[in-house]
């Protein structure tokens, strides 16, 4: 079954750190790109950040540059998302995604994520 | 503020067809591949259409998607109370070199 399994979250008080993970399994994890997504309550979707398939590049939103760094160990089918100096505006769900990838050229489709965890809370607060 | 502009509701009777908008720019939607996502009460966003107007493997025909010049559009037909959700649409900003989301529009099945 394709899935993806998060873990780490919780409450941190504001300036703290904390890491996420999300563990791949079903599918060859080291051909898709990979992207955090969050959602504070109540709220609507925001594109977090974006790792390619061997790390060489990725993305963030302006929010969390310089804070916020994603990485991956395709050895350990896994992607990371370390938080450091959070904020209460980073209260969120966290949802990592897999980015959707035609099956025959390859070709990945930057925006769409076809495969979903289940979410994780982060709640930054004193 | 979101990038993307989204109409905050709709509403329709069970089996007529609705329309959700999402408006863009030339440096998002007029150049880039629109995706549509439904987010049901509690649970994980899941991928309706990309590519504009492609549906993933699963996702029934009643949901469609086009795109003309900076704006896309998301069709459902034969609505369903299970349809009830939030929708989104998202696309790569090769301004912003970001994804893009706009805020959302809650369907309202009557």
């Amino acid at each position: 079954e394709v899935q993806l399994v998060q873990s780490g979250g919780g409450l941190i008080p504001p300036g703290g750190s904390l890491r996420l993970s999300c563990a791949a399994s079903g599918f060859t994890f080291s051909s898709y790109w990979m992207t955090w997504v969050r959602q504070a309550p109540g709220k609507g979707l925001e594109w977090v950040a974006s790792i390619k398939q061997d790390g060489s590049k990725k993305y963030y939103v302006d929010s969390v540059k310089g804070r916020f760094t994603i990485s991956r160990d395709n050895a350990k089918n896994s992607l990371y998302l370390q938080m450091n100096s959070l904020r209460a505006e980073d209260t969120a769900v966290y949802y990592c995604a897999r980015e959707h990838s035609d099956i025959l050229t390859g070709y990945s489709f930057a925006g769409a994520f076809d495969i979903w965890g289940l979410g994780t809370m982060v709640t930054v607060s004193s | 503020q979101s990038v993307l502009t989204q109409p905050p509701s709709v509403s329709a009777a069970p089996g007529q067809k609705v329309t959700i908008s999402c408006s863009g720019s030339s440096s998002n939607i007029g150049n880039n591949y629109v995706s549509w996502y439904q987010q049901l009460p509690g649970t994980a966003p899941k991928l309706l259409i990309y590519d504009n107007n492609k549906r993933p493997s699963g996702i029934p025909d009643r949901f469609s998607g086009s795109k003309s010049g900076t704006s896309a559009t998301l069709g459902i037909t034969g609505l369903q109370t299970g349809d009830e959700a939030d929708y989104f649409c998202g696309t790569w900003d090769s301004s912003l070199s970001a994804v893009v989301f706009g805020g959302g529009t809650k369907l309202t099945v009557l």
